[in-house]
């Protein structure tokens, strides 16, 4: 059971160039989100599912796309990284009912340079 | 925007000591959480007080929540080396049906316990 699986690991961009982050859970979970997390800002939504098909804006959208073509997967895209998306991602998900309770991956790396 | 604030921002205390982190919030809640995260890992959930709640404890772990105050403290007891950690709350808030309920995270407290 690996719970929420992120790849890859660590990633490094060159401006203008695009990739695809991709989450993978096996706990039949309903929701799944896209966090960033830089220094000194916590971790800010950047969009989330509430189900298979559906995608929905969080905080910092703007430079990302999202989809959930399966349940178990939610696929984040850069499709022209900019230096502004050096962070570190991380994908959670939390099983649609209950106290939103959020099981995090591991995180992926990504520098843009 | 309803991120919550932690205080301090870092904190460094001897092994046995109790740490105590603040958090502090702008508007009215459903549930507020802990996670802890160990360098270069995920989050991990830690523990959950509801907003009719005022105290929780789980092992070494004790939450308040001061909902008058928006704020909540996270206590660990006799803490260990193996505390050291950054810990972050998450206020969950919105209509208490799914789709509606937001989840945002503070700016954390990066806690070192010296052993």
């Amino acid at each position: 059971n690996a719970g929420v699986t992120q790849t890859p690991k660590f990633r490094v961009l060159k401006t203008g160039q695009s990739m695809t982050l991709l989450c993978a859970q096996d706990m039949n979970h309903e929701y799944m989100y896209w966090y960033r997390q830089d220094p000194g800002m916590g971790l800010r939504l950047i969009h989330y599912s509430v189900g298979e098909g559906t995608t929905a804006k969080g905080e910092v959208p703007d430079g990302y796309n999202v989809s959930r073509l399966k349940k178990q997967n939610f696929l984040l895209g850069l499709e022209s990284a900019a230096p502004s998306q050096t962070s570190v991602y991380f994908c959670a998900t939390n099983p649609g009912s209950g106290a939103n309770v959020l099981t995090f991956g591991a995180g992926s790396r990504l520098t843009v340079l | 925007s309803q991120q919550g604030e932690e205080d301090p921002q870092a904190l460094s205390i001897q092994e046995g000591e109790n740490a105590t982190m603040n958090c502090s919030y702008k508007t009215s809640i459903n549930n507020l959480q802990w996670y802890r995260q160990n360098s270069g890992r995920g989050l991990v959930h830690l523990i959950l007080i509801r907003s009719n709640e005022r105290e929780k404890h789980s092992g070494r772990l004790r939450v308040t929540l001061d909902t008058s105050k928006k704020s909540s403290s996270l206590l660990i007891t006799a803490s260990r080396a193996a505390d050291t950690a950054s810990y972050f709350c998450a206020t969950v808030f919105g209509r208490a049906n799914w789709g509606y309920q937001k989840v945002t995270f503070g700016t954390g407290t990066k806690l070192q316990v010296i052993p």
